[in-house]
């Protein structure tokens, strides 16, 4: 069943909000990752976290994995027309198992 | 350096029909991984390749399902006979040894009608 849970299902905005979403889960993740699609495109990786507590930046993205190890957020600042799509978070539940677990995505609209 | 890459891009077969899936992961990557979204899902996890060597295909559906990676480079997922539910965008992803993070390829869209 679903494990990750990732909300919101969807956001719509304006050029140069803030944005934030999150992913929570009953169950310890040992990584969390952050990914963002592109139609017809596969998922791109934007950060991985590895350590609870972990806050990694990369752009006008920012990352961090929950102390408790069971959710992770993604903020966004100053959001641009190129961050429209859909951003999934996953994670490694069992640490040496390399399937990830994927949260079900955040469709990002950038209203003109 | 090349990213994954995944052949066909787009798939529109017949129910019971047969289909072969291709991935060309990262070079020098000994992890390969499928994975399947349906509409509206999440991504799931089929299968993980080490190498030549299937480690974990505890989401494979059914056996309906084959995949292989023959000399431990690229990897083909067959599905024979397909059925309606089969239809969604298949993603092959590779990984470093030991590194968490997975590199994604395009998806194939599989449409069975």
């Amino acid at each position: 069943g679903q494990q990750l849970n990732q909300s919101p299902q969807s956001m719509f905005i304006q050029e140069g909000e803030d944005v934030s979403m999150n992913c929570t889960s009953s169950s310890i993740f040992n990584t969390w990752l952050w990914y963002k699609q592109d139609p017809g495109e596969g998922p791109v990786l934007l950060i991985a976290l590895y350590k609870a507590g972990e806050l990694t930046s990369n752009g006008r993205l920012t990352a961090q994995f929950g102390i408790t190890r069971k959710d992770s957020f993604l903020n966004i600042s100053a959001s641009i027309p190129s961050d429209v799509g859909i951003y999934f978070c996953a994670g490694h539940l069992v640490f040496g198992n390399e399937k990830l677990t994927f949260g079900t995505g955040t469709r990002l609209t950038i209203i003109p | 350096e090349a990213g994954v890459t995944q052949f066909p891009s787009h798939s529109v077969i017949e129910k019971g029909q047969t289909v072969t899936l291709r991935c060309d992961p990262i070079s020098g990557h000994d992890n390969l991984y499928w994975y399947r979204r349906v509409m509206g899902k999440e991504i799931k996890f089929l299968l993980h390749f080490v190498k030549e060597s299937k480690q974990d295909e505890s989401g494979m559906p059914n056996n309906r399902f084959l995949a292989e990676r023959t000399g431990g480079t690229y990897s083909t997922l067959k599905v024979q006979p397909a059925e309606l539910e089969d239809s969604g965008v298949y993603f092959c992803a590779s990984s470093q040894a030991d590194r968490g993070e997975q590199y994604f390829g395009p998806g194939t869209r599989l449409t069975v009608t």
